[in-house]
């Protein structure tokens, strides 16, 4: 059964640092993983979906990079505002319809 | 406006009692998801659907039933059957790829037993 990981549970930091969130999961037989934004008590957006034929993926300030032998994935976020602040989930697709996410790291960024 | 919209916003449910979720997109996606959020948790995968008039069972199906009658539309009803209803619920859709997914989700339905 695949298992998605995300370390660590919470992240705070000043605004303007670069930070890293990370992903990991239990099962390589993936067809992609994405990565999602969630502010409180509203739905997710999608942020960047790497295939799992690619290595990464960029969006503005946003790097999204896969490791599919490792099972790892990290999301860099570059020059951190407080906007920035959220619960960031990954997610990965393990067959038709069927997505496994992972319990997701809350950030905060401190003016 | 493409997007995904869910209702009611807040829903509240006696013991006993059915209720539905409202789920509907106009984005002309073929699949569609229900998944479930408990508090400091990611989101459980309850029901998927393909196409129209197939379903197919998530993680925690149990206690709960889906319709897929129109693409543009996916209720979720909460049957007294599922002993503990208290979540957030998220709707979901995509289009149908393995690996081009992207999923994008409504605002949420909290539900609330009374």
């Amino acid at each position: 059964k695949q298992e998605v990981t995300q370390i660590p549970a919470a992240l705070s930091v000043p605004e303007g640092e670069n930070l890293v969130l990370n992903c990991s999961f239990t099962d390589s037989a993936i067809y992609n993983l994405q990565w999602f934004r969630q502010d409180p008590g509203k739905g997710l957006t999608s942020l960047l979906l790497i295939q799992s034929s690619q290595r990464e993926q960029t969006s503005g300030r946003l790097n999204a990079s896969l490791d599919k032998s490792s099972g790892r994935s990290t999301l860099y976020i570059a020059a951190s505002q407080p906007g920035d602040s959220a619960t960031y989930l990954c997610a990965v697709t393990v067959n038709a319809g069927k997505s496994t996410f992972g319990d997701g790291t809350t950030l905060t960024v401190k003016p | 406006d493409g997007g995904i919209t869910q209702s009611p916003k807040y829903l509240f449910r006696k013991e006993g009692q059915n209720v539905t979720l409202s789920c509907e997109q106009n984005l002309n996606h073929d699949a569609m998801y229900w998944y479930r959020q408990d508090p400091g948790q990611g989101l459980r995968l309850i029901y998927y659907s393909q196409i129209v008039n197939d379903f197919q069972k998530g993680d925690i199906a149990e206690g709960y039933s889906v319709s897929r009658e129109k693409k543009e539309s996916f209720p979720l009803t909460v049957t007294s059957a599922q002993k503990n209803p208290t979540a957030f619920y998220l709707c979901a859709s995509s289009i149908v790829h393995l690996a081009k997914n992207i999923q994008y989700f409504g605002a949420g339905t909290r539900l609330s037993v009374l």
